[in-house]
C-alpha cells in the first residue's frame, strides 16, 4: 500500500457538526492538494501545501474550512458548522513537487454527507 | 485562467468499437493537459499527459490522446472498447503555477456488450 490513503472512507454527520478528514500521502512527496467533488460543482480545488511553504487556500468555499499538514506529512481538513451544501466526496492528492508535469496521485476519496 | 470543456457528459459504445472522448482547453500559455479516470467509488487514476514532449501521448490501457493546438484540443481514444473501461472520464489542465488542476465536467462512459 505506497498510495495515498484517507479516513474515513465514509462520514454521516448532522448539521452544525464539525468534522475531521484525514490524508496520508504517498511517502516522500513534498506536495499535497486537496479537492471537492460534488454533483452542482464538479472537481474543483480547495487547497495545497508545498514543503513547508505556507499553504495556498485560494479554492477554500468559506472559513468554515481549513487544513493543516503536520511534519510535512499528514494532512486534515475540517470543516465547521456543517451545512448541507458541504455534501461530497473530498479528495486528497500528492505528488513529488510541486510542477507542472508532476502527476498528483488521487486517494480514494472521503464521502461526507451532511444531515 | 486556463479551463477545459468535455463535451458530451455521457458515451455509450459498444464493446469492440472505438472511445472518443472530447476535450478543448483554454490558455494563453501552452498548457500541461492531463486525462484522469474514476471507477466508481474510487479515487482518480491517471491515463496519460501531455508535457510538450510529444503531441500524440499514449497511456495506460489502451488510451492515447492527441494535442493539437490549432484546434486547441486534448481527445481521448481507444481503439477497441472492453467492458472494464466503463467508468468516468476527466480531462484537467494545470495552471501556470504548476499545482491547481482545474477539471472538466467529466464523461461518463458505458460500454454496450
Amino acid at each position: 500500500g505506497a498510495g495515498v490513503s484517507q479516513s474515513p472512507s465514509n462520514k454521516v454527520t448532522e448539521k452544525g457538526k464539525d468534522v475531521e478528514l484525514r490524508c496520508d500521502p504517498i511517502s516522500g512527496h513534498t506536495a499535497l492538494y486537496w479537492y471537492r467533488q460534488s454533483l452542482g460543482q464538479g472537481l474543483e480545488f480547495l487547497i495545497y501545501f508545498q514543503g513547508n511553504s505556507a499553504p495556498d487556500k485560494s479554492g477554500l468555499p468559506s472559513d468554515r474550512f481549513s487544513a493543516e499538514r503536520t511534519g510535512g506529512s499528514v494532512s486534515t481538513l475540517t470543516i465547521q458548522r456543517t451545512q448541507q451544501e458541504d455534501s461530497a466526496v473530498y479528495l486528497c492528492a500528492s505528488s513529488l513537487r510541486i510542477n507542472h508535469q508532476e502527476t498528483q496521485y488521487f486517494g480514494p476519496g472521503t464521502r461526507l454527507l451532511v444531515l | 485562467a486556463q479551463s477545459v470543456t468535455q463535451l458530451g457528459s455521457h458515451v455509450s459504445v459498444s464493446e469492440g468499437a472505438l472511445v472518443l472522448l472530447r476535450c478543448n482547453y483554454s490558455s494563453s500559455v501552452p498548457p500541461y493537459l492531463f486525462w484522469y479516470v474514476q471507477y466508481p467509488n474510487q479515487g482518480l487514476q491517471l491515463l496519460l499527459k501531455y508535457t510538450s514532449a510529444a503531441t500524440l501521448v499514449k497511456g495506460i490501457n489502451g488510451f492515447e490522446a492527441e494535442f493539437k493546438k490549432s484546434e486547441t484540443s486534448f481527445h481521448l481514444t481507444k481503439p477497441s472498447a472492453h467492458m472494464s473501461d466503463a467508468a468516468e472520464y476527466f480531462c484537467a489542465v494545470s495552471d501556470q503555477g504548476g499545482y491547481k488542476l482545474s477539471f472538466g465536467a467529466g464523461t461518463t462512459v458505458t460500454v454496450r456488450a
